[in-house]
């Protein structure tokens, strides 16, 4: 059974600050997504990552994916308070199965 | 306009009800699905239907059961609501074949009492 870490569960940080969230997976997979969820809110789709090393950047935040080391990281640069949300890796283990989601990162950017 | 809908947003109940979300997408995507979202933020899938076929049927109590009439339309129905049950369920829908990234729905949160 495939299984989604993310690490840390929690992270609060200020405005101005550099830091990485971690999704490790257990399986073989050359697909993964970000997506945000802002409190009481749907989920919105950031990134899709569809080979090894492959690496996508949004203004502040950026994803990378390392196939061999199962592991995808989330990084985010200069953080702003827009950004404090809850954030999920999914992982889809063949083409056409199902997302399985990590626990989610809950980020807060304090002023 | 919105791409993924559903309704209805809040659904407050008592134990032993039985009720059904209903979800409409009119973005041609010939996926949908049926995720639960805990009290945690943990997100499972339920169901998964593509063109009107069930593919992903997770291990959900036989109350739950999903009804894709047309390929733009998921609708989940529940009986004998429990107090478990109360989550946010989200809809959502893809198509197969591209990146497959998936199109969320605003959420029904679900309570029962």
């Amino acid at each position: 059974e495939l299984k989604v870490e993310q690490n840390p569960l929690f992270l609060s940080m200020q405005e101005g600050k550099n830091y990485t969230i971690y999704c490790n997976y257990s399986t073989t997979s050359d697909r993964l997504y970000w997506y945000r969820q802002d409190p009481g809110k749907s989920l919105e789709s950031l990134f899709v990552l569809l080979s090894n090393g492959a690496v996508k950047q949004e203004g502040r935040l950026m994803a990378s994916l390392d196939t061999k080391a199962r592991l995808s990281t989330l990084h985010i640069t200069a953080a702003v308070h827009d950004l404090s949300a809850t954030y999920f890796c999914a992982v889809e283990e063949t083409s056409g199965s199902r997302l399985t989601f990590g626990e989610g990162t809950q980020l807060t950017v304090n002023p | 306009d919105t791409a993924v809908s559903q309704t209805p947003k809040y659904l407050v109940t008592q134990m032993g009800n039985d009720k059904s979300i209903k979800c409409e997408q009119n973005l041609g995507h010939d996926t949908m699905y049926w995720y639960k979202q805990d009290s945690k933020k943990f997100l499972k899938i339920m169901f998964s239907y593509n063109n009107k076929e069930l593919i992903i049927n997770e291990t959900v109590p036989n109350r739950f059961s999903p009804k894709s009439p047309d390929k733009a339309h998921l609708n989940l129905h529940i009986n004998s609501l429990e107090l478990g049950d109360s989550a946010v369920y989200f809809c959502a829908s893809s198509q197969r074949g591209i990146n497959e990234k998936l199109f969320f729905g605003s959420g029904t949160q679900l309570s029962v009492l």
